[in-house]
């Protein structure tokens, strides 16, 4: 099956500082992913659409200068959260939307746990 | 507008018992439709869609889900419940949009007794 690796898993930062977050599809190519933002016992906030090659298309109420989001080849995308405070502390989930057949279906990470210290 | 609604915020059964977790949708032409679960500070897995064809579908860990185009619903179900299947249940619609992004419920909470 399709396989979507987010790395870290968790990480711990202070204030003021950038964290870096990795989206990898392991054994298929991906056109789209898709960054996601969780709060506790909540469902998923789409924050970004990332397509290989161009910007991203973030949105509503998310700062783009504040999660810059990269999509440099059809396997990977980084999420980055620019000078992260306490308020940026949340469960970060990313997805891959396959090329080809199964194309409509999104395929997640195991998400990433920040916590700004 | 809603796009997605999962009425059940939090379900508990007992285990072997069945289980029938609601979804229903708005949306004017029939979308693909999806459940997901999640476990405690993961990511989301995929256990069933649905594009076309036959209604009922057949996913992962023994799960089904019958969509009704009558009443806009795609309820998940299992006929016995094990204590593992306890977690968070997401339905999600694609509406198709050209970036291919899914519209997702606020999710069940399901709670399995011994």
């Amino acid at each position: 099956g399709a396989v979507v690796s987010q790395h870290p898993s968790r990480v711990i930062c202070k204030s003021g500082t950038s964290v870096k977050i990795e989206c990898r599809s392991l054994d298929f190519q991906a056109t789209t992913m898709f960054w996601y933002r969780q709060f506790p016992k909540q469902s998923l906030m789409l924050m970004a659409t990332s397509n290989e090659g161009s910007k991203a298309t973030y949105e509503q109420g998310v700062e783009k200068d504040k999660f810059l989001i990269n999509h440099a080849s059809l396997t990977l995308s980084t999420l980055t959260v620019t000078s992260a405070h306490p308020e940026d502390s949340s469960f970060y989930i990313c997805s891959a939307r396959a090329v080809g057949v199964a194309k409509n279906i999104q395929y997640f990470g195991a998400g990433t746990r920040l916590s700004v210290l | 507008a809603q796009s997605v609604t999962q009425p059940d915020i939090h379900i508990t059964v007992s285990e072997g018992a069945s289980l029938e977790l609601r979804c229903n949708y708005s949306y004017g032409a029939t979308p693909y439709l999806f459940w997901y679960v999640q476990s405690p500070g993961q990511g989301l897995q995929l256990l069933l869609k649905y594009f076309s064809g036959d209604t009922l579908v057949q996913g992962i860990k023994g799960f089904e889900a019958e969509f009704k185009r009558s009443q806009s619903s795609f309820n998940l179900r299992k006929p016995s419940v094990h204590w593992s299947d306890a977690a968070e249940y997401f339905c999600a619609v694609y509406r198709g949009s050209t970036l291919g992004r899914l519209y997702f419920g606020r999710g069940t909470q399901l709670t399995v007794w011994p």
